[in-house]
């Protein structure tokens, strides 16, 4: 079936530093997602992309949606201990409601 | 507005039990969709539902799982048969009408067979 392969797998790094993370895809997707989930809770979408070559800021997040359409980045700068968890990518394609494909997320870990 | 509903929040059973999972979604929002995440994994689709309706289920076991969104009330995703493989992060996530509008996730349900 259809795999979105993330990486890194996990991160530890020191506060202050800029995070980068990735996301490939062997197939097309229409709409590339950035969630963050924290322990025990659901995940929050923290960016939508929505068009090739789109690149968008949510105060310290920045993500691209790659001119391919089989990727997409994910950078955090000047990280802080709050931006602990697990951070996964999810691509949709056209007409499939909200059926998305995660890839297996990369862990971060903040140390103060 | 309260967000995505999902009860239980942890949920025991014996191998052989039926596990039911609730999930009551944001107030207008007719689309229901049902995730599973194993530890230390993504979140893997597993069935769309809208009201009364089955959209897609190509995520869905053959085999003792099933959803339904009723007309009134949460939408429901039934394990019967409960085995150790079944334990994990059930999430549902729920969109307004529009389609191609971002759903919001529930806190999960775990499910922990023993």
């Amino acid at each position: 079936g259809q795999q979105l392969n993330q990486s890194p797998q996990s991160m530890f790094i020191q506060e202050g530093e800029d995070v980068s993370m990735n996301c490939t895809s062997s197939s097309i997707f229409n709409t590339w997602l950035w969630y963050k989930q924290d322990p025990g809770e659901g995940p929050v979408l923290l960016i939508a992309l929505y068009k090739a070559g789109e690149l968008t800021s949510n105060g310290r997040l920045t993500a691209q949606f790659g001119i391919t359409r089989k990727d997409s980045f994910l950078n955090i700068s000047a990280s802080i201990p709050s931006d602990v968890g697990i951070y996964f990518c999810a691509g949709r394609k056209d007409n499939a409601g909200n059926m998305l494909t995660f890839g297996g997320g990369t862990r971060l870990m903040v140390k103060p | 507005n309260a967000g995505v509903m999902q009860n239980p929040r942890h949920l025991v059973r014996r191998r052989g039990q039926e596990a039911r999972l609730r999930c009551s979604p944001m107030k207008g929002h007719s689309h229901v969709y049902w995730y599973r995440q194993l530890p230390e994994e993504g979140l893997k689709f597993m069935v769309y539902l809208q009201k009364e309706n089955i959209i897609d289920e190509s995520g869905m076991p053959k085999e003792r799982f099933s959803a339904e969104f009723p007309k009134e009330g949460p939408s429901i995703l039934r394990i019967q048969q409960v085995v150790r493989g079944d334990s994990a992060a059930y999430f549902c996530a729920s969109s307004p009408t529009v389609l191609n509008t971002e759903a919001f996730f529930g806190q999960g349900t775990r499910l922990t067979v023993v």
